[in-house]
């Protein structure tokens, strides 16, 4: 069976650092989907990414980036120059890739905290 | 652009109660999901359907069942509402890539 794991259950950083969330997946799919989505305090989630098992560029959308490495079965998020606003819990997911219609399979949430 | 609408934004029910929750997926998206989340949890993923028939079901109790209607929109039913039934609903929607996400429905019961 699928699985995805965040280790880090919590991160707690001062605003402009950079910080990287990690994100481990365990599968024996050869097609699939990779996201990330953020949930603000307000509860929402909201999508950030995603990435397909045979795309292993990594990306980069203002000060968020991402890099995804089959070899390692990782795909880690990184923010530059954390601001406050990006307090939030982030969530990795996996998706399988045999169809369009895949539930996701979360982690168990990454929460940041980003202080003045 | 429009996102997925779910209604109520807030629910409380007593135990034993019946409640429905309503998701309005983004036009032109042909997979609904329902997902719970409870406090301090990651999403977990209840039923699904595609093109208005029931596409996938994972750990939905037996007491809640959801439908698709003609207009696309999906409703999830829960009778007999127990406490542990607290938590966030979200409903997504998708077209062949990512599922986007409702605000969530947030169901307490007392």
């Amino acid at each position: 069976a699928q699985k995805v794991t965040q280790a880090q259950t919590e991160i707690s950083v001062v605003e402009k650092e950079d910080v990287t969330l990690d994100c481990v997946y365990e599968t024996r799919d050869t097609t699939y989907y990779l996201f990330w989505y953020k949930q603000p305090p307000s509860g929402e989630l909201v999508f950030l990414i995603r990435r397909n098992s045979f795309d292993e560029q990594n990306e980069i959308s203002g000060r968020y980036s991402w890099n995804f490495q089959k070899s390692t079965s990782s795909f880690n998020f990184t923010i530059t120059a954390s601001q406050v606003v990006d307090s939030a819990v982030y969530f990795c997911a996996y998706r399988q890739g045999s169809s369009n219609t895949g539930k996701l399979i979360f982690g168990q949430g990454t929460t940041l905290q980003v202080k003045p | 652009a429009a996102g997925v609408i779910q209604s109520p934004r807030h629910l409380i029910k007593e135990k034993r109660e019946t409640a429905t929750l309503k998701c309005y997926p983004i036009p032109r998206h042909d997979t609904v999901y329902w997902y719970q989340q409870g406090p301090g949890q990651d999403p977990q993923f209840l039923i699904s359907f595609y093109e208005k028939m029931q596409s996938d079901k994972g750990s939905i109790p037996d007491r809640f069942s959801a439908q698709q209607f003609s207009d696309y929109h999906s409703e999830l039913n829960m009778s007999s509402l127990e406490l542990g039934d607290s938590a966030l609903y979200f409903c997504a929607s998708s077209h062949n890539t990512e599922a986007f996400f409702g605000q969530g429905t947030r169901l307490t019961v007392v």
